[in-house]
């Protein structure tokens, strides 16, 4: 069955510090592969997204994330990250029709 | 930078009442959703809505929910019977191709 799993539901951050969340999916094809921001009480916003082509994916607000074929992964990446970066980051994942499966997130928090 | 606009933010209502859910998609998208997140949890998909007709629904969206485009600009989701589970943030999106969203900032449909 297709599926996506983001395994840490909560990450701790220092200012300044990198970072990486991690999201893995199930199924038998390369799927479309995107990232969503979520700050509290506020919508969905996109901060990339891949669907083929070069595995590593720049995005807004200094994100990155890199698809790994043989891992069936796309983390999500941040060499230093700002306090304003706190929110909930959603992985999701199109699989041959036009709708989004949604990973249960993780919540990033960011210590000064 | 073009807005898909949800009405109202935050509406409450009670058990058994019909609640009608606003949304106006951006103008020249093609392709609208409706995506609901209950408080925690993560978003899951309800149906997608493409030249003027449901193109694919979930299990959740049962007979108690519809959709309508009633003129051009407007996209609704009505729930018939409201039930407490129906408690959620409801986030419309649309998409001038595939995967191609714009989120907007979600309507919180509280039932009590």
């Amino acid at each position: 069955a297709q599926s996506v799993t983001q395994p840490d539901i909560h990450i701790t951050v220092s200012e300044g510090a990198s970072l990486e969340l991690r999201c893995n999916y199930s199924y038998g094809a390369t799927p479309y592969l995107f990232w969503y921001v979520q700050s509290p009480g506020q919508g969905l916003q996109l901060l990339l997204k891949y669907f083929s082509g070069d595995t590593l994916v720049q995005g807004i607000k200094g994100f990155e994330a890199e698809f790994k074929r043989s891992q069936s992964s796309f983390n999500l990446r941040k060499p230093s990250v700002h306090w304003s970066d706190a929110a909930e980051y959603f992985c999701a994942v199109g699989f041959n029709t036009d709708k989004l499966i949604f990973g249960t997130g993780t919540r990033l928090q960011v210590f000064p | 930078e073009p807005e898909v606009t949800q009405t109202p933010s935050h509406q409450v209502t009670q058990m058994g009442q019909e609640v009608i859910l606003r949304c106006v998609p951006i103008s020249n998208h093609l392709y609208f959703y409706w995506y609901r997140q209950i408080l925690g949890q993560k978003v899951e998909f309800l149906v997608s809505f493409y030249n003027n007709e449901i193109s694919e629904k979930s299990e959740i969206f049962d007979d108690q929910f519809s959709v309508e485009r009633p003129d051009g600009s407007n996209f609704t989701l009505k729930i018939r019977s409201t039930k407490l589970e129906d408690s959620a943030m409801y986030f419309c999106a649309s998409s001038e191709d595939l995967y191609g969203y714009t989120f907007g900032s979600g309507t919180r449909l509280t039932v009590v």
